[in-house]
C-alpha cells in the first residue's frame, strides 16, 4: 500500500526546536521529490520546503529559510523536515508529500508553538 | 516570488450548478499549475495538474485551462461530494506556492 506516514510534532516553545520525520512505504518517496506543506489553524495551505531526489538541493519558503531544513535518512524511505528558532506563527498542521503527480500525502502532524 | 489570487474566496451554489474559480499568477507561470481538493479534517486532493491534466480517479465533471498568467477551474453538475475549499498552485518556480483556496458552499 502506497503510504506516507508522519511522525513527531507536539508543543514547543518559542525558540525551540522540532523534527518532523515523514516514512514512505510501497514507493520510492525520494525519486518524486519530497515536499513538505504546513496549514495554520483556519487557513490555507502554504509549501514549506522541496528536497531533490538526488538529495543535493533543497528549496524553501522564505518564512522557513534558515530556520528549517529537509533532509533525507540513511534509508531511501525517509524525509525529515528539522525546524529551529520556531515562532508562533510555525503553528501548523504539517504534511509531507510527493504533490503533482503522484498524489500522495501524510496523515498531518500538529506543531502548536505556544 | 509568484504569487497566486484566487477568486472568489467563496462561492456559493447549489447542486447541479456549473461553477468557476479563477486563479491568477503574478507572473508567466506557463502551464505550470494544479489544482487541489480539500474537505474540513482531510488531507488535500490533488484534481489536476498542468493546468488540465486529470490526476487518477477525478471526475470527468471537473476541469481546468489557461495559460500563463489567468487559469479556470470549472466544476460542472456540482454533486454534494463537491462542496470543499479549492486551492491552485504554482510549481513554475521555487518556492512554489498556493493561491489563498475558494470555499465552495451551499
Amino acid at each position: 500500500q502506497v503510504q506516507l506516514v508522519q511522525a513527531g510534532g507536539g508543543v514547543v516553545q518559542p525558540g525551540g526546536g522540532q523534527r518532523l520525520s515523514c516514512v514512505a512505504s510501497g514507493f520510492n518517496f525520494l525519486t518524486y521529490g519530497p515536499h513538505w506543506v504546513r496549514q495554520a489553524p483556519g487557513k490555507g495551505l502554504e509549501w514549506v520546503a522541496f528536497l531533490s531526489s538526488d538529495g543535493t538541493t533543497e528549496f524553501y519558503a522564505d518564512s522557513v529559510k534558515g530556520r528549517f531544513t529537509i533532509s533525507r535518512g540513511t534509508s531511501s524511505d525517509t524525509v525529515y523536515l528539522n525546524m529551529n528558532n520556531l515562532r508562533t506563527d510555525d503553528t501548523a498542521v504539517y504534511f509531507c508529500a510527493t504533490l503533482i503527480s503522484p498524489d500522495v500525502w501524510g496523515q498531518g502532524t500538529t506543531v502548536a508553538v505556544s | 516570488d509568484i504569487q497566486m489570487t484566487q477568486s472568489p474566496s467563496t462561492l456559493s451554489a447549489s447542486v447541479g450548478d456549473t461553477v468557476t474559480i479563477t486563479c491568477r499568477a503574478s507572473q508567466n507561470i506557463n502551464r505550470w499549475l494544479a489544482w487541489y481538493q480539500q474537505k474540513p479534517g482531510h488531507v488535500p486532493r490533488l484534481l489536476i495538474y498542468q493546468t488540465s491534466t486529470f490526476e487518477p480517479g477525478v471526475p470527468s465533471r471537473f476541469s481546468g485551462r489557461g495559460s500563463e498568467t489567468e487559469f479556470t477551474l470549472t466544476i460542472s453538475s456540482l454533486q454534494p461530494n463537491d462542496f470543499a475549499t479549492y486551492y491552485c498552485q504554482q510549481y513554475q518556480d521555487y518556492p512554489w506556492t498556493f493561491g489563498q483556496g475558494t470555499r465552495v458552499e451551499i
